[in-house]
C-alpha cells in the first residue's frame, strides 16, 4: 500500500517562490507525479520523477529523493493564476498486468497566491 | 496526443436512480483507462481501471460498475445511486511515459 502526505493549504505572495512538500511510504515505488488542479476542473500533468534529483520545467521544478520517500514541487515567480491545488501522486507498476500502473494520489495542497 | 471526452458535464439525480457516465478517448489505441471519484475537499479515489476491452478491475467495493465495450470507450454505471455517490467523476488514460491525462469530468449530485 501507499501513504502520501502533503500540507493541506499554503499561502504565498505574487512573484515569490513556494515549495510544496510531499512524503510517501510505498511498497513498490515506480515514479512520482505532480498535477495541478484548478477549482472545478480536472487535474493537469506537471511533472514526473523516476530518478533522484531535480527536474526543471520553466517556472516549475520537481525534486525526488527515493531513499527518503520525499519530493517537492518548487514554483518560482508566482503568478495569480498559480492559485490551485497541487496533487502529489505515487505510482507502482504491477507485474503481469499488461503495464498497468497503480497511481495513488495525495489529498492535494491548496495554494493561494496573494498580491 | 490523446483527447478524452466525458458526458454529461453535470448531473443531478435522485437517490435510488440509475447512472451511466460515458468516457471516450481519441488519438491513441489500446489505452489503459481509469475512473476516479473526487469527493468535495478530498483526494482522487481510483474506482476502476482497464487494460483492454472487457478487462476491468475494481479498486474499492461499491455499488458502481464499469464496462469497456470498445477499445476507447469506458462507461461507469450504477443501478441505484446513494447520497455518498455524489462527487466529481474523472476518466483518465495513460500517456507514453505513464502520466495520466484526465477528461473534463462529470459533476454528480445525488439528492
Amino acid at each position: 500500500g501507499q501513504n502520501i502526505d502533503q500540507p493541506t493549504e499554503m499561502t504565498a505572495t505574487e512573484g515569490a517562490i513556494v515549495q510544496i512538500n510531499c512524503t510517501y511510504q510505498t511498497s513498490g515505488f515506480n515514479g512520482l507525479f505532480w498535477y495541478q488542479q484548478h477549482a472545478g476542473e480536472a487535474p493537469t500533468f506537471l511533472s514526473y520523477n523516476v530518478l533522484d534529483g531535480l527536474e526543471e520545467k520553466g517556472r516549475f521544478s520537481s525534486f525526488l529523493s527515493r531513499s527518503k520517500g520525499y519530493s517537492y514541487l518548487l514554483l518560482k515567480e508566482l503568478q495569480m493564476k498559480d492559485s490551485a491545488s497541487y496533487l502529489c501522486a505515487v505510482s507502482e507498476v504491477l507485474l503481469y498486468s499488461g503495464g498497468y500502473q497503480k497511481v495513488t494520489f495525495g489529498t492535494g495542497t491548496k495554494l493561494q497566491v496573494i498580491p | 496526443s490523446q483527447t478524452i471526452h466525458q458526458w454529461p458535464a453535470t448531473l443531478v439525480q435522485p437517490v435510488g436512480s440509475p447512472l451511466s457516465l460515458e468516457c471516450t478517448v481519441e488519438g491513441t489505441s489500446n489505452p489503459n483507462l481509469y475512473w476516479y471519484r473526487q469527493a468535495a475537499g478530498r483526494g482522487l479515489q481510483l474506482l476502476f481501471y482497464s487494460i483492454g476491452i472487457d478487462q476491468i478491475s475494481s479498486e474499492v467495493p461499491q455499488n458502481l460498475s464499469a464496462s469497456r465495450p470498445q477499445d476507447r470507450q469506458f462507461i461507469l454505471s450504477s443501478k441505484k445511486l446513494l447520497l455518498s455517490d455524489s462527487g466529481f467523476y474523472l476518466c483518465a488514460c495513460t500517456g507514453t511515459t505513464y502520466e495520466q491525462y484526465f477528461g473534463p469530468g462529470t459533476r454528480l449530485t445525488v439528492t
